[in-house]
């Protein structure tokens, strides 16, 4: 069964940590996606990768960082985790072309105190 | 960005009770879909859509692509109990490299 693993379910930080998001799939797809979804806001992409070493910019970037140094794994980075970034993180990816193709982890719930 | 309004934003409904639920968007969408989320799970693709007019089943659930390409619903029939979770519309337009974008969810109790 393909999968999307992210590495926690739960995380709790202090205000100022760097903190480290983990995804990674064995599907072999191109395209990796962070969203952040929140209570009434639904899903708001954070960033996406087309490829290894590429990154682009979705709709909530401000605040977060990300790393795809190999094809199977995608890394998002808080720089100094605040209050407003305690959420719900879910990792997905994709192959190319795959439109409806979106597999999604079970999600991170990040509490930062 | 594209905006996608989805409701309602919560439903109670008795177990064999019927569902409806619907998104709207600001734009046109060339694709429609629909996830389910379970609790402390991520969401699941239950139905794509990608014609305006379509209408396609899955089992009890039945999703439409309005004509206008605004719009979308989502109907179940029949609700039982593992229904629970959070419904989430999706679209994706010829834009923006065809990302999707999601509604805000509609989150369903179902009562037995």
């Amino acid at each position: 069964d393909v999968k999307v693993t992210q590495s926690s379910r739960y995380l709790v930080k202090r205000t100022g940590e760097k903190v480290f998001l983990e995804c990674v799939q064995d599907m072999d797809h191109e395209n990796m996606f962070w969203y952040r979804q929140d209570p009434g806001l639904g899903l708001r992409l954070i960033y996406f990768s087309y490829d290894v070493k590429m990154k682009e910019k979705g709709d909530i970037p401000e605040g977060y960082s990300v790393s795809r140094e190999k094809k199977e794994r995608f890394s998002l980075i808080l720089e100094s985790a605040s209050t407003n970034q305690t959420s719900m993180y879910l990792c997905a990816s994709r192959r190319t072309g795959a439109l409806y193709g979106y597999t999604f982890g079970s999600g991170t719930r990040l509490t930062v105190v | 960005g594209q905006q996608l309004n989805q409701s309602p934003q919560s439903m109670f409904i008795q177990e064999g009770e019927d569902v409806s639920m619907n998104c709207t968007s600001s734009s046109i969408f060339n694709t429609w879909l629909w996830y389910k989320q379970d609790p402390g799970e991520g969401p699941v693709l239950l139905i794509a859509l990608y014609k305006a007019g379509e209408l396609t089943s899955n089992g009890r659930l039945t999703a439409q692509f309005g004509i206008t390409r605004k719009d979308s619903f989502l109907n179940i029939s029949a609700s039982i109990p593992s229904d629970v979770g959070i419904y989430f519309c999706a679209g994706s337009g010829s834009g923006s490299a065809r990302q999707l974008t999601f509604g805000s969810g509609t989150q369903l109790t179902v009562l037995p």
